[in-house]
């Protein structure tokens, strides 16, 4: 079975730029997260759905963020105007709703910002 | 303040020389503890859920224990290919269903 795909893996761009990434969660597994990793602060949850649907955006950072889950098997994050601060690690994981500690990771999207 | 730290930051070992990583926690309502791998460039792989204080779980070399205030990884005779960051993440009512994460153990094994 494939795991949780995400695209792009590695994204150049310069500030002002919009940024899209995207993942697709495994398939059958009704809960979606968005992550991001960094050096300073580690595993961040920025958003996550359950059933399509977005049930906690606490962790979005700001305004620029934004993420959409338009069916059970595709979702983006958008980052729009980017800035050189957004450089990190964005994760994708999906999971069975109910399991919802036991995360299937994708291989993440690495974003440089110049 | 952290909610979930994890000691050591880094740690290095003979290949055979076993060792324990820590996960400590001050969330209160605990609903899960979950220990997961990462290597590097890759996202990182669930190993164990634990839910409850005394309960136990092993996986080849690998034992997790939970107690009221934290976690430990037990690594028994370990080799070279479980060099990676050891991230454990704690579920608790004050958070709803979010994981929050520590910021994980690097494990260097040398043969």
């Amino acid at each position: 079975d494939a795991g949780v795909i995400q695209s792009p893996r590695h994204e150049v761009t310069e500030m002002g730029q919009e940024v899209t990434l995207r993942c697709k969660p495994i398939s059958g597994h009704n809960s979606l997260f968005w992550y991001r990793q960094t050096m300073m602060r580690g595993l961040e949850l920025l958003i996550y759905f359950n059933n399509n649907v977005p049930i906690d955006d606490s962790g979005m950072p700001e305004d620029r963020f934004s993420a959409k889950m338009p069916n059970a098997s595709f979702s983006t994050l958008k980052i729009q105007p980017s800035e050189p601060r957004d450089s990190a690690v964005y994760f994708c994981a999906s999971s069975f709703s109910g399991i919802t500690g036991e995360l299937f990771f994708g291989e993440g999207s690495r974003l440089t910002v110049l | 303040e952290d909610q979930v730290t994890q000691s050591p930051e880094a740690l290095r070992l003979q290949e055979g020389e076993s060792s324990s990583l820590n996960c400590s926690y001050t969330v209160s309502g605990l609903r899960g503890l979950f220990w997961y791998r990462q290597d590097p460039g890759k996202g990182p792989e669930f190993l164990f859920t634990l839910y409850s204080a005394g309960e136990e779980k092993e996986k080849e070399r690998l034992k997790a224990t939970l107690t009221k205030k934290e976690s430990f990884l037990h690594i028994t005779a370990p080799k070279p290919e479980d060099s990676a960051t050891y991230l454990c993440a704690v579920q608790a009512m004050e958070y709803g269903n979010k994981l929050v994460f520590g910021a994980g153990t690097i494990l260097r094994v040398k043969s």
